[in-house]
C-alpha cells in the first residue's frame, strides 16, 4: 500500500539554524500539507500546496517558513532560522482530492536547543 | 475558523468495555468529518470518515461514528474494546465551503485499555 514517507525521523538543531524537513507524498496525490504538533497540544495546520504553489497558510506559517516541491516527488518544509518554540512533531500529508482523506507520514520530531 | 472539541483527554477502560469518545465542531456549514488514530510509535491513520449519506458510518477494527448535524457532533464508538485499541484518537474536520482542504483537529483523546 502506498504511503507518505518523511525524513529525518528526528532532527536536533541549534537555535538560529536552518532546517529542511523532507516528505515524499503518495505519487498520484495532488494536494500536500504540513502540520505540526507541539507536545501536549493540538495538531495544527501550517500550509497546503497545490499545483506548485501555496493554497493556504496559517498564521503560524510566517516568513521563516517556506515550502517547495523541487523535483516532482519530494515536498520540503524549510525553517530559515529556528526558534525554541519550533520544537514539535512535523507531519506531512497528501490527498487525492481537495476535501478527501489525507494520508499522513510518520512525522519528524524537531528539537531546537 | 473551525474549532473542534474532544471532551475526554484520557480514557481508561478494561477490555470488553464499551467506548464512546465525544467530538463537537463549531461550524454549521457543510463539513467532512474524520477520526484518525495514532498507535504508539506509528503515524496517524484514518479510522473512518463521513462525507454525506447515512450518518452512521463504520470504520476499521469495529469502530463506528454517528454524525448528528443538529448537535454538530461526530462521536466515535466501539461496543467492546481490546488491549490493542490503546492509542490516541483524533477527531478532525474539513470545512468544504471555505478552505482548500485544511484539516482542523481536536486535541486528541488518549485511550488506555487494560487487559
Amino acid at each position: 500500500e502506498p504511503e507518505v514517507t518523511q525524513t529525518p525521523s528526528h532532527q536536533v538543531t541549534q537555535m538560529g539554524q536552518e532546517v529542511i524537513l523532507r516528505c515524499v507524498p503518495i505519487s498520484n496525490h495532488l494536494y500536500f500539507y504540513w502540520y505540526r504538533q507541539i507536545l501536549g497540544q493540538k495538531v495544527e495546520f501550517l500550509v497546503s500546496f497545490y499545483n506548485n504553489e501555496i493554497s493556504e497558510k496559517s498564521e503560524i506559517f510566517d516568513d521563516q517558513f517556506s515550502v517547495e516541491r523541487p523535483d516532482g516527488s519530494n515536498f520540503t518544509l524549510k525553517i530559515r532560522s529556528t526558534k525554541l518554540e519550533d520544537s514539535a512533531m512535523y507531519f506531512c500529508a497528501s490527498s487525492e482530492t481537495r476535501t478527501g482523506e489525507q494520508f499522513f507520514g510518520p512525522g519528524t520530531r524537531l528539537t531546537v536547543l | 475558523a473551525q474549532s473542534v472539541s474532544q471532551h475526554n483527554h484520557h480514557v481508561i477502560l478494561s477490555e470488553a468495555a464499551s467506548l464512546e469518545l465525544g467530538c463537537n465542531y463549531s461550524y454549521g456549514g457543510t463539513v467532512n468529518l474524520f477520526w484518525y488514530v495514532q498507535y504508539p510509535g506509528q503515524h496517524l491513520q484514518l479510522l473512518l470518515k463521513y462525507f454525506s449519506g447515512d450518518p452512521l458510518v463504520k470504520g476499521i477494527k469495529g469502530f463506528e461514528a454517528e454524525f448528528i448535524k443538529s448537535k454538530f457532533s461526530f462521536n466515535l464508538r466501539k461496543p467492546s474494546v481490546q488491549w490493542s485499541d490503546t492509542a490516541e484518537y483524533f477527531c478532525a474536520v474539513i470545512d468544504r465551503g471555505s478552505t482548500l482542504g485544511r484539516l482542523y483537529f481536536g486535541r486528541g483523546t488518549q485511550l488506555t485499555v487494560w487487559p
